[in-house]
C-alpha cells in the first residue's frame, strides 16, 4: 500500500521570507500523481499544486513550487515571499493514475510570523 | 461554478440517531469521493463513485456507514446509528477524467462536521 509521510508537524516562517515543506512518499508504480492542498482554519481543503510523475520538470504556481525527485520519493513544497495568508495546515497527497484514490500524509501547519 | 456544496455544514446529533451527510459535485464530474478527518487517523477515504456506481468502499468503517449516488448531482452518506467515535469533519470532493480514463484534480467541499453526543 502507497504511504505519504511528513515529517514536519509544525514549521514557522517569517513573512517574505522562504520555507520548504518535506514529503517523501511509498510506492512501486512508476506512474502517479502528488499534490499539495492547503487547509486554513475555515478548514477547506485548497489545491496548491500538482505534479505528474512523469514529467521531469518541477511543477510551479506563483510563489508555490515543488522539488520533485522520484528516485528518492521526495516531493518537497517551496514557498517563496510568505504572506500571513498562507499560514494553513499543508497535506501532501498521492494518487495512483490508474486509481482515484488520494493518499494523504499527515499535514504540517505552517506559522507566519509578522 | 458554485464548487461542490455539503450539507449541513455542522450537525450535532445524540448517539443512537440516524445521519444523513448530503453533497453536490461540481456539474460535469464523474467522480465523487467520500472522505472522513480526525485528529487520530487523518484524512482517509471512505468511498468513491464513478459515475454513480460505487467503486471502491474499503474505507468504510462498518455496516453503519452507507453511501448512495442516485443521481449525477447528488450523494449522501448515512450513518445508522451514530456513535460518538464517529465525530469528525466529513468531505465530499469530485473530480473529472474528461473522458481521458485519468482522473484530474479533487475539488473538495467545505466539509460537514458531525460531532455525536
Amino acid at each position: 500500500a502507497q504511504t505519504v509521510t511528513q515529517s514536519q508537524p509544525e514549521m514557522s516562517v517569517q513573512e517574505a521570507e522562504t520555507v520548504t515543506l518535506s514529503c517523501t512518499y511509498d510506492t512501486s508504480e512508476s506512474d502517479y500523481y502528488l499534490f499539495w492542498y492547503k487547509q486554513p482554519p475555515s478548514r477547506q481543503m485548497i489545491l496548491v499544486i500538482r505534479q505528474e510523475a512523469y514529467k521531469q520538470q518541477n511543477a510551479t504556481e506563483n510563489r508555490f513550487s515543488v522539488n520533485f525527485q522520484k528516485a528518492a520519493k521526495s516531493f518537497s513544497l517551496k514557498i517563496s515571499d510568505s504572506q500571513l495568508g498562507d499560514a494553513a495546515m499543508y497535506f501532501c497527497a498521492y494518487e495512483e493514475t490508474s486509481g482515484s484514490r488520494l493518499t494523504f500524509g499527515e499535514g504540517t501547519q505552517l506559522t507566519v510570523n509578522p | 461554478d458554485a464548487g461542490v456544496i455539503q450539507s449541513p455544514r455542522h450537525e450535532v446529533t445524540e448517539m443512537g440517531q440516524e445521519v444523513t451527510l448530503r453533497c453536490k459535485p461540481i456539474s460535469g464530474h464523474d467522480y465523487l469521493f467520500w472522505y472522513r478527518q480526525t485528529m487520530m487517523r487523518g484524512l482517509e477515504l471512505l468511498i468513491y463513485f464513478n459515475n454513480n456506481v460505487p467503486i471502491d468502499d474499503s474505507g468504510m468503517p462498518e455496516d453503519r456507514f452507507s453511501a448512495k449516488m442516485p443521481n449525477a448531482s447528488f450523494s449522501t452518506l448515512k450513518i445508522q446509528p451514530s456513535e460518538p467515535r464517529d465525530s469528525a469533519v466529513y468531505f465530499c470532493a469530485s473530480s473529472t477524467s474528461a473522458g481521458t480514463g485519468e482522473t484530474y484534480e479533487q475539488y473538495f467541499g467545505p466539509g460537514t462536521r458531525l460531532t455525536v453526543t
